[in-house]
Parts: C-alpha cells; structure tokens; sequence
C-alpha cells in the first residue's frame, strides 16, 4: 500500500524566514512525488514534481529514497506563499492513482 | 485552453437519494481521475479512467461508481447517499496519468441532508 505523510497540519512563519514542509512517503516500488498548491480561492494546481528537479516560485524538493522523504523548502518565505500545500505520489503506470497527504496549511506573517 | 470543468459547483441531496457529477477535462486529456476531500480524511481518490476503461479504484463502497465517454467526459454517480458523502468531489484530468500533471477542476460541493 502507499502512503504519504505530512506531519504538519500547521506551519507558521515569517517573511524572509526559510521554511521546510515535510512529507515522507511509504512506497514498495519507484515512486513518483509531487508537490501540490491550493492557494486561497483557487483549485488544485501542481507546484513541482520530483523527475524535473526544477525551481518554481523558489522552492526545491529532493527525493531521499533512503529516508523515504521528499520535504518541500524556500530559502526566504514570502506572504504570497501562504496556501495550502499537499504532497502527493503517484503510482504511475497502468495502475495510475495520486495518493495525497493530509496537506499542509502555511501561513506566511509580514 | 480551457481548463477542467465540473459541473454543478454545489448540490444539496436527501439521504437515499442518488447524485451524478459531471466532470469535462481539458482537450486532448484522455486519463480523468475523481477525488473526494473531506476536513477528516483529506483527499481520498475514488477511480481513474482511460480512453473510457476504468484503469484502478480506490477504498470505497460500490455504491460509487463512474464512467468515461467517448469524448473524454466523464461522470461519476452516488446511490443511496449517506450523511456521510458529504463532501467536495475533484476530478482531476492528465494526458495519460502515471508521472504527468494532473490538473484540477473546482469540484463540486455535495451536502446530504
């Protein structure tokens, strides 16, 4: 069975702090993470995704097979940031469903 | 392009009665995938479909249940509804699913009362 774990339900910051949302993940094959965004108002949208290794909006995600985690991180938090993030892995395949963690609700103070 | 719609934004049921959701990805998209978010269990998927095959299925009773049309539309349907259905369904749609984006609709917002 896969599962994905978020371990904050809150997480609270201020501008220009760094900040890390945890996510670790129980997989038995070769997983596929995500990180998901939920700003306020607005529908589900995808922020990054482990196999491109890209930035977006300053954030970065490395995928720790060995820790089996894949912790989202932002140098300098900034208020736009504040939405409700959920990370996300995906079995991939023929056998396709995205399994989501309980999300994480980021609040960035001025 | 246009985005994921689903249709309608909000409905209000009486236990027992059943409900069908309708869901329009984006064109081109052929994999749609359903979702139900919920304050406790968070967002817990119900199936995906594939040119019109249901491809995988998630925990949840029979009385769920779905289907894909030729177009790539696709609606899922709730029998006998419980209190306990309340909840905001997703459908999410992907060129093939697996490691490609999945991209969101607003869902649709099912009190039962």
């Amino acid at each position: 069975a896969q599962r994905v774990t978020q371990p904050e339900k809150l997480l609270s910051v201020f501008k220009g702090a760094p900040v890390e949302l945890k996510c670790n993940y129980s997989y038995s094959g070769s997983p596929e993470l995500f990180w998901y965004v939920q700003y306020s108002r607005q529908r589900l949208q995808l922020l990054l995704r482990h196999i491109s290794r890209e930035s977006i909006k300053g954030f970065t995600a490395d995928l720790n097979k060995g820790e089996t985690s894949f912790h989202l991180k932002k140098p300098f938090a900034q208020e736009e940031d504040s939405a409700m993030y959920y990370c996300a892995l995906s079995s991939g395949g023929s056998n396709y469903k995205l399994t989501f963690g309980k999300g994480t609700l980021l609040t960035v103070n001025p | 392009k246009a985005g994921v719609t689903q249709t309608p934004r909000y409905l209000i049921k009486t236990r027992g009665q059943q409900v069908t959701l309708s869901c329009s990805p984006i064109s081109g998209h052929r994999s749609v995938s359903w979702y139900q978010q919920t304050p406790g269990q968070g967002l817990q998927f119900l199936f995906e479909y594939f040119s019109e095959t249901q491809r995988n299925k998630g925990n949840f009773p029979g009385r769920f249940s779905g289907r894909q049309f030729s177009n790539s539309r696709s609606e899922m349907n709730v029998s006998t509804l419980e209190l306990g259905d309340s909840a905001l369904y997703l459908c999410a749609s992907s060129p093939s699913g697996g490691n490609t984006e999945a991209f969101f609709g607003q869902g649709t917002r099912l009190t039962v009362v």
